[in-house]
């Protein structure tokens, strides 16, 4: 079982709608919580991070994470074809650098 | 502040030829950190540098891969006698000098390798 699990999608929805995208980990030592989105063949950008549970906004983007059930989500708010892209998860623990990352989820927007 | 540089972009080389890779990455961001991705994959840690140590491997940077960051400021990663197994795209990441769990790591654009 790996410890970070991502569903590869790929998600399909209309432009303007509400986008909810999902991992879920096996690592209770996992505190810090990051969403990242990749275009083809481009780096990692990052969009959002969390420090343990709770919710944080940006603009469009709402991250959640649920330390008790071990889930978190980014949800995206009105979304554009210009959103269209992998969509990561990335989780470290206090005492490492290293980040664990999803499979990422693919996620196309359409006009 | 022109954020994490890779080269080369792209790099096609014959099985068993090395091959080197070089990052550069935010100015004054002392750790530098690298990953390779595979087509549908998340990114896998491989190695990071606090300034010009390597703190920490990843078991899967075999004995034919060698990271270095001689004056802490860009890293170069250098692989062996390179295989199929190895076409990757070969990322790197930099953050500021901060805790342990420091987070907000900053990709480059990656290098795409290719083993024929």
């Amino acid at each position: 079982q790996k410890e970070v699990e991502q569903d590869p999608g790929p998600l399909s929805v209309p432009e303007g709608a509400i986008v909810s995208l999902n991992c879920t980990y096996s690592n209770s030592a996992f505190q810090y919580f990051m969403w990242y989105r990749q275009y083809s063949r481009k780096g990692p950008e990052l969009l959002m991070y969390t420090y343990s549970s709770g919710n944080k906004e940006d603009g469009r983007f709402t991250a959640q994470v649920d330390k008790s059930s071990k889930y978190i989500s980014l949800f995206i708010r009105d979304s554009q074809p210009s959103d269209s892209a992998t969509y990561l998860c990335a989780m470290s623990a206090y005492d490492t650098d290293k980040l664990i990352f999803g499979t990422g989820t693919r996620l196309q927007v359409f006009p | 502040d022109t954020g994490v540089s890779q080269n080369p972009r792209h790099k096609i080389t014959k099985r068993g030829q090395n091959v080197t890779f070089r990052c550069d990455p935010i100015s004054e961001h002392n750790r530098l950190y690298w990953y390779r991705q595979t087509l549908g994959q998340g990114p896998e840690f491989l190695t990071y540098f606090q300034n010009e140590a390597q703190l920490e491997k990843s078991r899967l940077l075999s004995d034919r891969f060698s990271a270095e960051r001689p004056k802490g400021s860009f890293s170069t990663l250098e692989i062996q006698r390179t295989e199929q197994g190895d076409s990757a795209m070969y990322l790197c990441a930099s953050t500021p000098t901060g805790l342990a769990g420091t987070y907000e790591q900053y990709f480059g654009p990656g290098t795409r390798l290719t083993v024929t």
